[in-house]
């Protein structure tokens, strides 16, 4: 019988573009969230995170922003390279310490 | 240093036979996750330790599934029997802290049930 999985969102750019991922929590009272990076065959790796005392936060070549308003975050990658390409996720935190993952954003760079 | 260590990376076995995936936190960390990952679901929290002690076992599917924290540096976690619907790429983690820092994963246990 057909198959049914999660519909991954995609999003392809070509090499050398920004990058923007983005992500909708559910709880207005999570104070933590975390973004990671999986690659195939591999565990998901810490990118970056921010607290909900912060808008806005930079790394190497990437920054996450937080509308706490609208309970949305964004992830933004500068000058996209091919090792980029993996799927993307957000992680809120949970009441007693645990995280929540979303579905995932299958991220591919156009040589 | 050392990441989080699963063992092992792949496992293939029939069904109503019993799994044990292993896991090695971080040395000092406090924290330690047990996800499982499908292309039906995504990433499910299954089970959640701090300090040795389950906090959240509300994502252990039923009774076939246990895990067990008997020190700071291993974790198990157990399907006994197991069923095809269980395969998956289970994955675990650990953090410092009760949810203040970020978790780190290791890289899987890729299973079949047959």
């Amino acid at each position: 019988g057909e198959s049914v999985g999660l519909h991954l969102p995609t999003l392809s750019v070509q090499e050398g573009d920004n990058s923007i991922i983005n992500c909708a929590y559910s709880n207005s009272a999570s104070d933590y969230f975390i973004w990671y990076k999986q690659e195939s065959g591999k565990g998901p790796q810490f990118i970056i995170d921010i607290r909900s005392n912060m808008d806005k936060r930079q790394g190497q070549r990437v920054t996450v922003l937080l509308n706490k308003t609208v309970k949305h975050l964004s992830l933004q990658i500068a000058a996209t390279q091919p090792g980029d390409s993996a799927v993307y996720f957000c992680a809120e935190k949970g009441g007693t310490g645990q995280f929540y993952f979303g579905t995932g954003t299958s991220l591919t760079v156009i040589p | 240093d050392a990441g989080v260590i699963q063992s092992p990376r792949h496992e293939v076995t029939e069904m109503g036979q019993e799994v044990t995936l292993r896991c090695k936190p971080i040395s000092g960390h406090n924290s330690l996750f047990w996800y499982r990952q499908t292309m039906m679901r995504g990433l499910e929290l299954l089970i959640y330790f701090n300090n040795n002690v389950p906090i959240d076992d509300s994502g252990m599917p039923e009774d076939r599934f246990s895990a067990k924290m008997p020190n700071a540096s291993f974790s198990t976690l157990k399907i006994q029997p197991s069923e095809p619907r269980d395969s998956a790429v289970y994955f675990c983690a650990s953090s410092l802290g009760q949810g203040q820092q970020p978790q780190h994963f290791g890289d899987g246990t890729r299973l079949s049930i047959l």
